[in-house]
């Protein structure tokens, strides 16, 4: 079946500008991650869904940050104002379940590049 | 918070040699798994191995919790084995989510 699909696959965009990133996990997966990939800091958690409770965004690194889940599928990860330090690959995973003992499936990434 | 330490961070192996490579954790971990970054970016999960040992193909792992440790085994490395892993846990508690900690990863690259 499908996996992780995430669009768009790059963006480039000017500093102050908004961008919003998407992600449709695997079909029947209700736990969906974000995760950003930069140079200097690895793989950082953002943000966890699971079904209809509310989100840990424990690892979104300011308030410009934001996610929503509609629906318990698709989900959209939104940058307001755009920083040059947001370039990075934002990833997405998703698992059968939430919490513990469950792998985790990554789509390809976006590759986000602010100017 | 949780550190996860991998080693080596770099390694060149010729084709058809075979390499362990090591993850240290801090404290006790969950949800431990490996993953393989292609040189292409994409990050496949490769095994899902909270405790004991499993195999796939070439490639092996083994999880000793008590000790916090991984390890991963690739035997008759090929090219395509090249690329950067990833070893990443989760922390133990009521509020867990499956969130999961990444180590720095080890980059191998595979020579013909």
């Amino acid at each position: 079946g499908a996996g992780v699909s995430q669009s768009p696959s790059n963006k480039v965009t000017e500093k102050g500008k908004d961008v919003e990133l998407r992600c449709d996990p695997i079909s029947g997966h209700t736990a969906l991650y974000w995760y950003r990939q930069s140079l200097g800091q690895g793989l950082e958690f953002l943000i966890y869904f699971q079904g209809n409770s509310a989100p840990d965004k424990s690892g979104l690194p300011s308030d410009r940050f934001s996610a929503e889940r509609t629906g318990g599928s698709v989900s959209t990860l939104t940058i307001q104002r755009t920083q040059q330090e947001d370039s990075a690959v934002y990833l997405c995973a998703s698992s059968l379940s939430g919490g513990e003992n469950q792998p985790q499936h990554f789509g390809d990434g976006t590759r986000l590049s602010i100017l | 918070g949780i550190q996860v330490e991998q080693s080596p961070p770099d390694l060149i192996l010729q084709e058809g040699a075979n390499s362990t490579l090591r993850c240290n954790f801090s404290d006790s971990v969950n949800n431990l798994q490996w993953f393989h970054q292609n040189p292409w970016g994409q990050l496949i999960n490769l095994f899902y191995i909270p405790s004991g040992t499993k195999q796939n193909g070439r490639l092996s792992a083994t999880t000793v919790a008590t000790e916090r440790y991984s390890l991963l085994y690739i035997s008759s490395s090929q090219t395509t084995d090249s690329g950067v892993y990833f070893c990443a846990g989760g922390v133990h508690g009521s509020s867990n989510t499956g969130k999961l900690i990444f180590g720095q990863g080890t980059t191998l690259q595979v020579k013909p």
